[in-house]
């Protein structure tokens, strides 16, 4: 079954406390992105990855870091979370970049820093 | 700019037609798309449109591109209480490369039976 998944689904850490996000597809996607929801916000994007090895930063970059290392994978990293990451947050991928593309959407990680 | 702009909340019965609305600020925009999201689930691609279109039809759905007041809607038939959801528009601003897809705040759709 074609999907993106991320794990984990849920989180609670503490401020300071490193964390990864994993985000995975199995589609042979080329891009893949990272967006966070907060409410009356929308959706937000924090970094995009046109390919392995190709990153770039989307609109709320400061404090995530991102990886592609593998086509497959798109880990977010918060190096240091603070409370106003707490959030919940998206891996997106599609084929290419182009207008057309469908995104598909994994299920989200809803992260709370204390 | 690049702000999308959608009216947070909106009721409605079964059986009635909902419409939901969305404001760009970007005229360079080609496409436009609407998503959804369910309860705990991601977005979902419901349709598209191209800019040069005014209007597209996929079943129970009607999105109607309004270029000039830079106004797109999102008409659902006979709503069902399975499209309670959250509908996001969004837009791909050719003044970011096309790389950017730019989401407006989203509309709470609540179908009461």
């Amino acid at each position: 079954e074609a999907q993106v998944t991320q794990n984990p689904r849920y989180l609670i850490t503490v401020t300071g406390k490193k964390l990864t996000v994993t985000c995975s597809q199995n589609m042979n996607h080329e891009y893949m992105s990272w967006y966070r929801q907060d409410p009356g916000l929308g959706l937000r994007q924090i970094y995009y990855s046109m390919n392995v090895e190709v990153t770039d930063k989307g609109d709320v970059p400061e404090g995530y870091k991102v990886s592609r290392k593998e086509k497959r994978n798109f880990p977010l990293i918060l190096e240091s979370p603070s409370p106003n990451q707490t959030s919940l947050y998206f891996c997106a991928s599609s084929l290419g970049g182009g207008l057309q593309e469908t995104q598909y959407f994994g299920p989200g990680t809803r992260l709370l820093v204390l | 700019g690049e702000d999308v702009e959608q009216s947070l909340f909106l009721s409605v019965r079964e059986g009635d037609s909902s419409v939901i609305n969305c404001t760009y600020t970007d005229s360079s925009s080609t496409y436009l798309y609407w998503y959804k999201q369910e309860p705990g689930a991601g977005l979902q691609l419901l349709t598209y449109i191209f800019s040069n279109m005014d209007m597209k039809q996929d079943q129970r759905l009607t999105v109607l591109l309004n270029k000039k007041d830079k106004h797109l809607s999102l008409r659902i038939a006979d709503t069902q209480t399975g499209d309670s959801a959250i509908y996001f528009c969004a837009e791909r601003p050719r003044n970011t490369g096309f790389q950017k897809l730019v989401f407006g705040t989203g509309t709470r759709l609540l179908v009461s039976p």
